[in-house]
């Protein structure tokens, strides 16, 4: 258990599905983030927000609109995704503490994509 | 802009031998943080360790180690007397200081050979 709990482990979906994921942390940490990892790809960075203020959306295409109505919950909503959207979706969290760089992230388990 | 370079796709040891995993980073900024993740075949990642750019000893976790070379802009991972259990995929990733986002290389799958 490390405190994020991400559903659902798996999906799988239609292109003209609409589905969302889910990230919970118990950590009482104020910052949560979207990270995608496809094979052969590094980590990708989605979406970060701190103190539910979104501070990066590194150009996600809007078919993916995260949603972070606390500091514990994160959404990541999903519409009309293409095949290439399949992949691991991971969330995590950190506390985030002015101009520090040693906050580690904790990650969740994450949610296996598949666009169908 | 940052940039995380971890070259070795794959790599084999031998059990019981000590591993090194190359990762070079580019970054601007004079004050940042290096991170180093691993990620077993169930998909979960576990921070492994951290080393800050100004701090002067390398950073050290049980076997894990951080060769920390500040003017090549390379960290790379030691990892002393392997065990099969360390086989994984394992990331190197950077902080800018004040920066929220943490980025990654693409990682190195580490193979340990009984």
């Amino acid at each position: 258990e490390t405190g994020v709990t991400q559903t659902p482990r798996h999906l799988v979906m239609g292109m003209t599905n609409k589905k969302s994921l889910k990230c919970e942390q118990h950590l009482g940490h104020n910052a949560m983030y979207w990270y995608k990892q496809s094979a052969k790809k590094p980590l990708e960075l989605m979406f970060v927000y701190n103190f539910k203020e979104q501070t990066e959306n590194n150009s996600v295409p809007s078919r993916f609109s995260p949603e972070c109505p606390n500091s514990s919950h994160l959404f990541l909503h999903l519409h009309t995704l293409q095949p290439e959207d399949s992949a691991l979706y991971l969330c995590a969290s950190s506390i985030r503490q002015g101009p520090s760089t040693n906050e580690k992230l904790f990650f969740g388990s994450g949610t296996q994509l598949s666009v169908l | 802009a940052q940039k995380i370079t971890q070259t070795q796709p794959g790599m084999f040891v031998q059990e019981k031998e000590a591993v090194t995993l190359d990762c070079t980073y580019d970054t601007s900024d004079q004050s940042y943080g290096l991170f180093w993740y691993k990620q077993p075949s169930s998909g979960e990642m576990i921070f492994l360790i951290y080393q800050g750019s100004y701090d002067e000893q390398n950073a050290t976790e049980g076997r894990y180690s951080l060769n920390f070379q500040k003017a090549r802009k390379s960290a790379n991972l030691v990892i002393s007397a392997s065990q099969l259990g360390d086989s994984a995929m394992y990331f190197c990733a950077m902080r800018d200081v004040g920066d929220d986002k943490i980025i990654f290389g693409k990682g190195t799958r580490l193979h340990i050979l009984p």
